[in-house]
């Protein structure tokens, strides 16, 4: 059972708009969300993240946004740039600690299109 | 070095035969953590070393897979008797604590092919 869902596998968008990644959560315990992003050959990176108790932490062309109640979080980039292509996880924690780690969603393959 | 380092980048092998996976974390992390992609899922973890405390081997698929940790320093996963299923890309991630907010960082992943 999946806990952290991408249901979007790739999304495209043209050079200069908005990217929205979306993701969905089903455990109540999760209190820290993160997003990394990876290139092909690469481990992820981490790109942002976003504690429970903000609905919005914004980082230069980057902001991520929580909505708690839905258990629905975002990540909006603008204006999106080639050097953005690349998937995208959403992970979440609970705030039992990392003891086992972050759990990660399957990704969305993000192509930004010139 | 500066980042997460895994060897070998790339493993071949038959099925029926172990295969043992390197991961040096960054120095001065504490924690350490495998994960496994499979082709077209995210990321399943495995196993996570903190410190000197045991591990936490809760993600471990069967009994074929195994991991050690010397001190916080070099990790091995070994997978023995691999099976087709066990092909993935398997990627090591250190940080400096496991606390809740602590990000991960990860290496480059070894690519394992299961004939």
């Amino acid at each position: 059972d999946q806990q952290v869902k991408q249901n979007s596998p790739s999304l495209s968008v043209q050079e200069g708009r908005i990217s929205i990644l979306n993701c969905d959560y089903t455990n109540s315990m999760f209190d820290y969300f993160l997003w990394y992003k990876k290139y092909p050959a690469e481990g992820p990176t981490f790109l942002i993240s976003i504690s429970s108790i903000k609905d919005k932490n914004e980082d230069g062309r980057f902001t991520v946004f929580l909505n708690k109640s839905a258990k629905h979080l975002s990540l909006h980039i603008v204006p999106s740039q080639p050097g953005d292509s690349a998937v995208y996880f959403c992970a979440a924690v609970g705030s039992g600690g990392g003891a086992d780690g972050l759990t990660f969603g399957k990704g969305t393959h993000l192509i930004i299109q010139p | 070095g500066a980042g997460v380092s895994q060897s070998p980048s790339n493993k071949v092998t038959e099925k029926g035969k172990d295969v043992e996976l390197r991961c040096d974390p960054i120095s001065g992390h504490t924690a350490l953590y495998w994960y496994r992609q499979r082709l077209g899922q995210g990321l399943e973890f495995l196993i996570y070393f903190q410190g000197n405390s045991a591990p936490d081997k809760s993600g471990l698929p069967s009994d074929r897979f195994s991991a050690e940790r010397t001190g916080e320093s070099v990790s091995t996963l070994t997978i023995q008797r691999t099976q087709q299923e066990d092909s993935a890309v398997y990627l090591c991630a250190s940080s400096f604590s496991s606390a809740t907010n602590e990000k991960l960082f990860f290496g480059s992943g070894t690519q394992l092919s299961v004939l």
